[in-house]
Parts: C-alpha cells; structure tokens; sequence
C-alpha cells in the first residue's frame, strides 16, 4: 500500500481482556518496529522485525506483549490480561531493506484499558 | 544503551520568530540522527535527518546541527508559522545486529502565535 495502516485506530478493552492490534506495512517493506507512545511521551521502542524473523524484543515490558510477523508482511502485536498501564498509542514503523534508517510511520492504535 | 535527553519541553514563539530544540545523547557509535514532527493525533513524520558524517544540514527554514565531541544536535527552525506548532521529537540509532533501532527524546510541544 502508500502507507503504514494500522488498525483498530481506537480499541477500548476492559482490564484482563486480550487485545491485538495490526500493521500493514509498505509493500517491500523489511524493516518493521513496533513502538509505545504514553500520553505526552516520546515512542519507545517495543520490538523490530526483519522479515519475519523478530531479531530484538528487549522492549517488550512484559510477558503479556507478544509480537509476530508470520510471513514477513502483516505484523500483530497482541496484549494478554491487559492493565491500566497499557494504555497508549501503539506505533508502527517500517523501512526498506534491513538496515534502515528512514521510518514511516503508521497513525497508530490508541488502547485505551478501563 | 542508548539514552537521549530532549529541551526544552515546550516552547512558545511569535510568528517570524526561530525556535530552537536541543537534544543530547549517550551512546557515541550512534551515527544516525532523525527530527519528527507530530501533530496531534497523527503519526509521526519525517522532517530532517543528519548523518555522523555531517557536521550540518538545512532544508529551506529548517536545519540541523550535529556536535559528535559534545554529543549533542540541534533543530533550528527560522521564520516560525503557526503552522509549524506541533511536537517535535529526535531520536537517534546505531547500526547493531544489522538494523537500527531509534531511540527519541521525550519530544518539545512548539506553539507558534501570530
């Protein structure tokens, strides 16, 4: 596609429920990252992918963040038993080849937990 | 790892006025440096980026400046419009493993008033 899509742009979740959320990203795309923006905050990063190998998760801040990218294209990221803490705009960015530099952003997914 | 510091927080200018938004960092093998522009409830986007190669770089009225000793970079923006108010973040990378992993500041709210 043109762009980074992402989707749902908004998803509310009751806290415990498991929410995923989806990037699309640019066709040819290697590089993917997911990042978590909190209210008034810079992103920080989650996770990369190149291809559909996920080469760094070091910023996943639990065992309830759980990422994939099966076949190289389409990547969720899934939260288990989610928390008030988890609330925040959830970014996606991908680049051509793997080592990639220049990102484009998707608009992002707002999780907002009750 | 990496650690980047952003000032000031928020800035206020009039119209025709520069503004200016530091950053500071700590890894010195980062060699890649980006400034996105945010406005609320978009995605975050591009607007300029330096290499450790370059000690400088403008693009109409917005420039940035890289001092690799001191470890810090700078976004100059001359000739503020209102339509220039947004938050603004850097960010910095290193090639590791084969990918770069962006690391932002905690971003700098711009109101331009005319």
């Amino acid at each position: 596609g043109a762009g980074v899509s992402q989707s749902p742009r908004y998803k509310v979740a009751k806290r415990g429920q498991d929410v995923a959320l989806r990037c699309d990203p640019i066709s040819g795309h290697v590089s993917l990252f997911w990042y978590q923006q909190a209210l008034g905050q810079g992103p920080e990063f989650l996770t990369y992918f190149q291809n559909e190998a996920q080469l760094d998760k070091s910023g996943l801040p639990s065992d309830r963040f759980f990422a994939e990218r099966p076949e190289g294209s389409v990547s969720t990221l899934k939260i288990q038993r989610t928390q008030q803490e988890d609330s925040a705009v959830y970014l996606c960015a991908t680049g051509q080849g793997s080592g990639a530099n220049v990102l484009t952003f998707g608009a992002g997914s707002r999780l907002t937990v009750l | 790892g990496e650690n980047v510091e952003q000032h000031p927080s928020t800035l206020s200018v009039q119209e025709g006025d520069s503004a200016v938004i530091k950053c500071t960092y700590s890894d010195s093998a980062s060699n890649y440096f980006p400034w996105y522009k945010q406005e609320l409830g978009k995605r975050p986007q591009l607007i300029i980026d330096i290499r450790s190669n370059v000690g400088e770089k403008k693009d109409q009225r917005i420039a940035v400046t890289l001092n690799k000793t001191a470890k810090h970079f700078s976004l100059h923006i001359t000739e503020t419009q209102p339509e220039d108010s947004a938050v603004y973040f850097c960010a910095a990378s290193r090639s590791s493993g084969g990918y770069n992993k962006l690391i932002f500041g905690a971003g700098t709210r711009l109101a331009v008033h005319p």
